[in-house]
Parts: C-alpha cells; sequence; structure tokens
C-alpha cells in the first residue's frame, strides 16, 4: 500500500502571502490530520478532518485552514504568511476507529 | 507546564548499547501511547504503540507504560548506527473521535560505531 503523499516537498514564499499544501492518505484512510513541527515547539496538532469535516482544531489562528475532498484527499491553507509560519508541515492518516496514525515525509516551508 | 515533557537529549552511545528514551505526561486521561522515529528531513515512522500498562516487545525495541506514575519508555537493545534519529513519545486520548496527538518534544540519539 502507499504511504501517505505530500505536495510539494518544499516552498519557499514571502510574508503576505497565501500558501497551499496538499496531502493524500493512504489508501482506504478517512481520517487526516495535520501537524506543524519546528524546533521551538516541537509537533503540534493543527486539526483533523473526517468524512469532508473538521472534527478538531488545535490552538492556531484563523489563518490556518483546510479542508477535505469526498476522495479523503485534504488541503491546508495558511494565508497572509508570518515569518513565524516557516515550519514543516506534516500530515497523517489513520483509519476511522484506530487511533494509530502514519505520516507523511511534509512539506517544508520556509518564509522569507 | 507542558502535557507531555520529554529530555531532548542529545544523547550518544556506542554501538550496542542499550538505550533507555523516557516521557512524562500530565493528564491521566491519556489512553494511549506511541512511540515515532523521525530522521534528519522525513516524516515521523510509527514504531511501537500500547494501550495499557506494561511492555511491549517488537524486536529490539520495548515500549514500557506505567500509567500509575504517567511515564512511559522505550528501550533499545543491541542499538545500531542506523538507530540514530529523533524519537518523539506521541499520547492521545483514546476517543477514536479525535486524531488529535500530543507529542513530546524529541530526543535526538546519536550511535557511534
Amino acid at each position: 500500500k502507499a504511504g501517505v503523499t505530500q505536495t510539494p516537498r518544499y516552498l519557499i514564499k514571502t510574508r503576505g502571502q497565501q500558501v497551499t499544501l496538499s496531502c493524500s492518505p493512504i489508501s482506504g484512510h478517512r481520517s487526516v490530520s495535520w501537524y506543524q513541527q519546528t524546533p521551538g515547539q516541537g509537533l503540534q496538532f493543527l486539526f483533523e478532518y473526517f468524512s469532508e469535516t473538521q472534527r478538531n482544531k488545535g490552538n492556531f489562528p484563523g489563518r490556518f485552514s483546510g479542508r477535505q475532498f469526498s476522495n479523503s484527499r485534504s488541503e491546508m491553507n495558511v494565508s497572509t504568511l508570518e515569518l513565524g509560519d516557516s515550519a514543516l508541515y506534516l500530515c497523517a492518516s489513520r483509519t476511522e476507529g484506530v487511533d494509530t496514525q502514519y505520516f507523511g515525509p511534509g512539506t517544508r516551508l520556509t518564509v522569507l | 507546564q507542558k502535557e507531555v515533557e520529554q529530555d531532548p537529549g542529545p544523547l550518544s552511545v556506542p554501538e550496542g548499547a542499550i538505550v533507555s528514551l523516557n516521557c512524562t505526561y500530565s493528564n491521566s486521561a491519556f489512553q494511549y501511547f506511541m512511540w515515532y522515529r523521525q530522521y534528519s528531513r522525513k516524516g515521523p515512522e510509527l514504531l511501537m504503540y500500547t494501550y495499557s500498562s506494561g511492555n511491549k516487545e517488537d524486536g529490539r525495541f520495548t515500549a514500557q507504560v506505567d500509567k500509575s506514575s504517567k511515564y512511559i519508555s522505550l528501550f533499545i537493545r543491541d542499538s545500531q548506527p542506523s538507530d540514530s534519529a529523533t524519537y518523539l513519545c506521541a499520547i492521545g486520548h483514546g476517543s477514536s473521535n479525535t486524531g488529535k496527538l500530543i507529542f513530546g518534544q524529541g530526543t535526538t540519539l546519536q550511535v557511534k560505531p
């Protein structure tokens, strides 16, 4: 089975721009979660989607949003980028009813 | 106080050593516990997961949970240079309705040949 895939792998943006990141979960997994990883804060939960609905949200500003499509693929969007948004953004998928999550390789976002 | 505390290291050991990695947590509502390994510039890879107190073994890896002390450990026997990575503990509430995991800061391990 193919793993979680994320595109693009690397992005460079400037302050004030917006960005969209994409995640394709493992086939059959309908739950997708997003995390931000930085050296200072570690891995922090952004939000989770299941059946095209946001089910949980972490403590991030409204500039961070996401959505999920009927094929379970998910996107996250960050608007009005700030320097502090530079991070590795990770997507994880799981089967409903099972707690173990499997991560993709991440998208490394650099904001200049 | 962070919900999950993990010593970031770095931890350096000789090849063949037994490695002990630890996390403490504050919320007794946490029900399931995982260990991930993350190589540089890669996503976290699931190593072990467990729901209950006690030990769970998989090859050279043993995960240990002590819910009464809110303490979890990962032991690596016969450590290899290929084990050099960052190890992250992750804890969840155990409800299948939430995918939120709370991670420790990660411990960087170097195994020297």
